[in-house]
Formats: C-alpha cells, sequence, structure tokens
C-alpha cells in the first residue's frame, strides 16, 4: 500500500525553465510533508517542508504546495539549473514529527543545459 | 559538523552468513533511524531510536533483524542468516528533538548490501 505516491519516474526540464514535481498522498493523518534531494552514491538531503497548517512555502528557488483538499503537493524549482539535477523525493509524516516518514518512490528530474 | 557516517559503504556476503553495519550519526543528535532502499523504491522506514530506547520497528523488520543503539550514540544494525532479498541500500538518519518539534532527517550514504 504505497500511501505517498509520485506518479511521474522522470522529468526532463531545459535550463532556466521551471521544473514541477507531484505528489500525491492517501494518509489523512499526514500532517507534515517533506521534499528530499538525491544524488547518486549519496543519502538524501533535505530541500524543503511544509506543515499541513500551511498551503505554501517558499525557500529560494524552491517552492513547495499543499492541497490537503486534493491530498496533494508539488514542487516548484525556478529557475532550474544543471545542478537541479537529482532524484526527488516527497516524503510525508503524521503526529507533527518525524518519528516514521513515509517517502515516495521518487521522480529523477534532469535538467538540460 | 562531521555528517552522518555509515561503515561498510558496501558489502557482499553470502546466503546465509551474519552482517553487521554501523552508523554514527551527528554527535548532538539525539534519534536515529534506520531506513532500506531498494532499486526503483523510496526509503522504507526499518526502526528508531531515541537517545538509547528503541521506540519503534516495522513490520518489516523480521526476527532476522536487530538494532542496537547502546550509549545513545552509534547504533548497529545486525542481519542474521542473510537472504538474496535482503540486498538494498541501508540507510542511517539522525535528527534533534528539543521540546514538541523535531529537525529534518539527515542521512548518511548508505551501505549497499548484496547477498549472493
Amino acid at each position: 500500500d504505497q500511501q505517498v505516491k509520485q506518479n511521474s519516474p522522470s522529468l526532463s526540464v531545459q535550463e532556466g525553465r521551471i521544473s514541477i514535481l507531484n505528489c500525491d498522498y492517501t494518509n489523512s493523518m499526514f500532517d507534515y510533508f517533506l521534499w528530499y534531494k538525491k544524488y547518486p552514491a549519496e543519502g538524501p538531503t533535505f530541500l524543503i517542508s511544509i506543515s499541513s497548517i500551511k498551503d505554501k512555502n517558499e525557500d529560494g528557488r524552491f517552492t513547495v504546495f499543499l492541497n490537503k483538499s486534493a491530498k496533494h503537493l508539488s514542487l516548484h524549482i525556478v529557475p532550474s539549473q544543471p545542478g537541479d539535477s537529482a532524484v526527488y523525493f516527497c516524503a510525508a509524516s503524521d503526529s507533527g514529527g518525524y518519528q516514521k516518514v513515509t517517502f515516495g518512490t521518487g521522480t529523477k528530474l534532469q535538467v538540460i543545459p | 559538523d562531521t555528517g552522518v557516517s555509515q561503515n561498510p559503504r558496501h558489502k557482499i556476503t553470502k546466503r546465509g552468513q551474519n552482517v553487521t553495519f554501523r552508523c554514527d550519526p551527528i554527535s548532538e543528535h539525539n534519534r536515529l533511524y534506520w531506513y532500506r532502499q531498494t532499486l526503483g523504491q523510496g526509503p522504507e522506514f526499518l526502526t528508531y531510536f531515541q537517545n538509547e530506547a528503541q521506540l519503534e520497528k516495522s513490520r518489516l523488520l523480521s526476527d532476522r533483524f536487530s538494532a542496537e543503539r547502546p550509549k545513545g550514540s552509534f547504533s548497529t544494525l545486525e542481519i542474521q542468516r542473510t537472504e538474496q532479498g535482503d540486498s538494498a541500500m541501508y540507510l542511517c538518519a539522525s535528527s534533534q528533538t528539543w521540546g514538541g518539534d523535531n529537525s529534518p532527517l539527515h542521512f548518511g550514504n548508505g551501505t549497499r548490501l548484496t547477498v549472493t
């Protein structure tokens, strides 16, 4: 039972354009959502998070949007840079904490120079 | 901040053998987590510790798996009688809690296990 779903396994975007990565979840108890970025041969690195009491959180070029009614979140990267090429994991947790973070299957982003 | 350190980076073992992995978290972090990642999947939660107490174990963690964090610092994950299905990347992460808040998980680079 995949509680966090990333239906696009890969995405290619031209440098300078916007990258939009999508994520859906099924568990209504999730109240904290995170995005992690992973380069080959490295562990995931935290990127940005959002609490369920918000619908948007922004950090530099990265913005996460949360639509609770649709159980959907998205990560926008503007402008996209070649160094953003990586696998992006959507993740979620309940109880406002990080005790047991549930990850999606990831989306591989390629930013083309 | 030296980051989360995991050893070894790679381990190849024969089916039926026991293996042990080590994780050294970020020194001031009181929580330590073990995750497993297989090809094409995201990391899956296995277990976590707050200081030396193991607070939760996933149903993925069969009786052949045991994790310890004896002094609330480093942790070990042991797999007994390995099976080919145990082949995966084993990721360790740590975080700091203060009051009711938690920091995001900081992951190590993982130990890749191959069972032949």
